[in-house]
């Protein structure tokens, strides 16, 4: 079982839309939780860190399931722009991060 | 944030011959540094691990005798491939982190190697 599994995708939404990606992790001793956007060919950058209770930074919304080993990220009113792969990361203290192989999304107009 | 600054961003080089990509830490002491290699469509892979002062730490799988890393400061980690062939054709990136729980790992922009 791979550490960090994610649906690939690709989504295909209008504008508008409101998209949900999940994500399972195996490593029950994960201490830390990302969603990473990457664009095509470039550095993945820092979305938002993921909190057991849950955290809101305007459009997005991610929630970690400590119990089920399961994360989510939801994206509301999607725009042109949101449109790349997100990547759900894992880690513990000191150590690398664990990246899914990214779940692609494309926001068409 | 903190910024990491990857150099090159991109090189083609001749089969056999080995290639250097530098990643600093710019404003902050990157007691780890990790090297990721990317193929397309696919995820970052971890490479090895690096901190400062020591010897790397390769994951299974990475030749320790091709992909050469020395971080022999808080701010600078090296990665050379030696002897590249076609097949190291890849995105190469670097992270750096100070070691802490919850903190944000930062990336450099990437290196994309092509060798012919």
């Amino acid at each position: 079982r791979k550490e960090v599994e994610q649906d690939p995708g690709p989504f295909n939404v209008p504008e508008g839309a409101t998209v949900a990606f999940n994500c399972t992790y195996s490593n029950s001793a994960s201490q830390s939780f990302f969603w990473y956007r990457q664009d095509c060919r470039k550095e993945p950058k820092l979305l938002m860190s993921v909190y057991s209770s849950g955290n809101e930074d305007g459009r997005f919304t991610a929630q970690l399931n400590r119990a089920s080993q399961y994360i989510s990220l939801l994206i509301r009113d999607s725009k042109l722009s949101d449109s790349a792969t997100y990547l759900c990361v894992v880690n513990q203290a000191g150590t690398a991060l664990i990246f899914g192989k990214g779940t692609t999304l494309s926001v068409s107009s | 944030g903190a910024v990491v600054s990857q150099h090159p961003s991109w090189v083609i080089c001749k089969s056999g011959t080995s290639v250097k990509i530098e990643c600093r830490s710019l404003d902050f002491q990157a007691t780890t540094m990790f090297w990721y290699r990317q193929f397309p469509k696919q995820s970052l892979m971890l490479m090895a691990t690096s901190n400062e002062g020591s010897k790397a730490t390769y994951e299974q799988g990475v030749e320790k005798d091709k992909f050469l890393i020395n971080h022999a400061s808080l701010t600078l980690s090296t990665l050379t491939v030696t002897s590249a062939h076609p097949e190291d054709s890849s995105f190469y990136i670097c992270s750096a982190s100070d070691g802490g729980l919850n903190t944000e790992a930062f990336f450099g922009q990437g290196t994309r190697l092509t060798v012919v």
